[in-house]
Parts: C-alpha cells; sequence; structure tokens
C-alpha cells in the first residue's frame, strides 16, 4: 500500500530565505503532484513529475523527483509573504489510474 | 478556462439525512474522483469513476456511499445517513486521461 509523507508539516521562515520541502513514498510511483491550498480553498496544480530526475520550475517554487530515492522535493527560493500556504505531495501508485495519495501537507509561514 | 464546479459551496445537515453533493466536471474530461479533507488534516482519496462505473473506492467509502453520473453533465456524491464524522470538506476532481487532475471549490459538509 502507497503511503506518502513529507516533512517538515509546519516552516515558518523569513522572506528572502530559501528551504525545501521532503516528500518520501513507499512504493513505486508513477508520478508525483504536488499543490497549493489556501486556507478554506481548493487545491491549486503546482507539479506534475513523471519520470526519474524531472525537475521543473515556476517562479520561486522548483520541484524535482528521484524515484530511486522514492523521494520529491519542492525547493522554495527566496520566499515571499505570498508564498505562505499548505502545500501537499501526492503519488499515484505504478499501474493505476489516477486514485492519488496525499502527504499530510506542509503549511508554509513566510514572516516579513 | 475550463473548470470543475461544485454545489453548494456549503451544505449543514442533521445526523441521519441524507445529502447530495453536485459535481460537474470539466467538459471533455473522462475520470472522475471524490476526495474529502477533514478540516486540518490531509486529503483522503474516496472514489474514482471512469466509464460509467467505480473503478476504485477506499475504505471509507461504505455502502452508505455512492456515486452517480446521472445525465451526462453532472458528478454526484451520496451519502445516505450521514454521521458526525462525515463532516469534511468535499473535493470533486476530473482528468482527460487520469493523469492530471483539476480540483473544484469543494462543498463543506457540516452534520449536526
Amino acid at each position: 500500500e502507497l503511503k506518502v509523507e513529507q516533512n517538515p508539516l509546519f516552516l515558518s521562515m523569513q522572506e528572502g530565505k530559501n528551504y525545501t520541502i521532503y516528500c518520501n513514498y513507499s512504493t513505486t510511483s508513477d508520478r508525483l503532484y504536488w499543490y497549493r491550498q489556501d486556507p478554506g480553498k481548493s487545491l491549486e496544480s503546482l507539479f506534475v513529475l513523471l519520470s526519474n530526475g524531472a525537475v521543473k520550475q515556476e517562479g520561486r517554487l522548483m520541484a524535482s523527483l528521484d524515484t530511486k530515492a522514492r523521494l520529491s522535493t519542492l525547493h522554495i527560493t527566496a520566499a515571499v509573504h505570498d508564498l505562505s500556504a499548505t502545500y501537499f505531495c501526492a503519488a499515484v501508485e505504478a499501474g493505476n489510474t489516477g486514485k492519488l495519495i496525499f502527504g499530510q501537507g506542509t503549511t508554509l509561514q513566510v514572516k516579513p | 478556462e475550463p473548470e470543475v464546479t461544485q454545489t453548494p459551496s456549503h451544505q449543514v445537515t442533521q445526523m441521519g439525512q441524507e445529502v447530495i453533493l453536485r459535481c460537474v466536471p470539466i467538459s471533455n474530461h473522462l475520470y472522475f474522483y471524490w476526495y474529502r479533507q477533514i478540516l486540518g488534516q490531509k486529503v483522503e482519496f474516496l472514489v474514482s469513476f471512469y466509464n460509467n462505473e467505480i473503478s476504485e473506492k477506499s475504505e471509507i467509502f461504505d455502502d452508505q456511499f455512492s456515486v452517480e453520473r446521472p445525465d451526462g453533465s453532472n458528478f454526484t456524491l451520496k451519502i445516505r445517513s450521514t454521521k458526525l464524522e462525515d463532516s469534511a470538506m468535499y473535493f470533486c476532481a476530473s482528468s482527460v486521461e487520469g493523469y492530471e487532475q483539476y480540483f473544484g471549490p469543494g462543498t463543506r459538509l457540516t452534520v449536526t
């Protein structure tokens, strides 16, 4: 059974700093997703990572995937207050049609 | 830009009552999903639906739950006899081929 774990679960950081959120998954996965959720809102798709070594970047966020280590990272560069949100990673078990298994979420608080 | 819509945005019901949550997926999408998120917790998969039948369901999706695509556009989740622990945010999602899922804004269900 696929399990997904994120760390840290809570991250408070100053604007301008860099940090990384880690997402480990327990069994072979076809693809890895990162979502952003603002309080009381829906899930906004950030990245879809399909293959080993995949790296995607959007603004101050960069996601990567290491399928051998079963690890994905979301790196935040020079954080700004607008990035404050909860970030979820989710994986799909190999061969599955799309059932997303989510991590616990990482709540990011960026202080001015 | 096409989006997934859900109604109502908030539903309050008494324990033991039936509720129907409605979703309109993106029009050319073929795969449909329901997830739920208890306040402050991670997102949990409930059910996936393809080709007019359930393709996978979780342990949460017991006999009290059912899904239907009654008219080719709506996708509904019914809870026959609600319990207090059913209180959560329910998200509908859809995708073209089970690849990238687009989430609706959610329905907050409060069972009293």
